[in-house]
């Protein structure tokens, strides 16, 4: 059984520019969760893609864009970068409508905004 | 909406000791999920253990056990025997599966430091 990967795993983005980050669920799941996580915080979540389709949002504005593919991995874009986006950013998988609705994260992708 | 707090930003425990690390919650609704996550230096974030809110028995994974206070919403976790594996962030998250479309709400985090 294969984890969740994430690509790729540092990233030094200036402000204004745009940024994809990527993510491959784990085998058989259907469902992918992207987290944003400040340093000494816990993860914030951004947004869900079930079905190739957002399927939920959290409190981020509209610069924060997805992507679910048919293979169920995902693409996380952030465009108009600032400085305040430096995070680790986690992508968690899972298998919803299962009935165990735990989410499995990947290492995830530190990306610094300068 | 829903919250969830952990009021220890930092703790320590000596090697084999036992510590307990508490999460409080808030919600209206009645069936939902409570999580431990563990998040070591190396960054990866990896399941410690569940509890679904419908069952009253707690759960147990080998040393990790929870104490779930449904009433007084409180998950807190109680870990025997503690290893220097243990020392890591321990991240508690709430999840309600109907209301909340599978989106976890996560606390600030709990510090653990394990003294050999």
């Amino acid at each position: 059984e294969t984890g969740v990967t994430q690509s790729p795993t540092h990233l030094i983005k200036t402000r204004g520019q745009q940024v994809t980050l990527r993510c491959s669920s784990q085998s058989g799941h259907n469902t992918v969760s992207w987290y944003q996580q400040a340093l000494g915080q816990g993860p914030q979540f951004i947004f869900q893609y079930y079905r190739e389709e957002e399927n939920g949002r959290g409190n981020f504005p509209p610069r924060f864009s997805g992507l679910q593919f048919p293979n169920y991995s995902s693409e996380l874009n952030v465009n108009a970068l600032e400085l305040d986006d430096s995070a680790l950013y986690l992508c968690a998988s899972s298998l919803v409508l299962s009935g165990d609705e735990t989410q499995y994260f990947g290492p995830g992708t530190r990306l610094l905004v300068l | 909406a829903q919250t969830v707090t952990q009021s220890q930003p930092e703790m320590s425990v000596q090697e084999a000791e036992t510590v307990t690390l508490s999460c409080t919650y808030d919600t209206s609704e009645n069936n939902y999920y409570l999580f431990w996550y563990k998040q070591p230096p190396s960054r990866q974030m990896i399941l410690v253990i569940r509890q679904e809110a419908y069952k009253q028995q707690n759960a147990t994974e080998n040393r990790f056990s929870v104490n779930f206070q449904k009433a007084a919403k409180s998950f807190s976790l109680k870990i025997s025997d503690s290893q220097l594996g243990d020392t890591a962030m321990y991240f508690c998250a709430f999840m309600n599966p109907v209301n909340t479309g599978n989106q976890f709400y996560f606390g600030t985090g709990t510090s653990l430091t394990v003294i050999p």
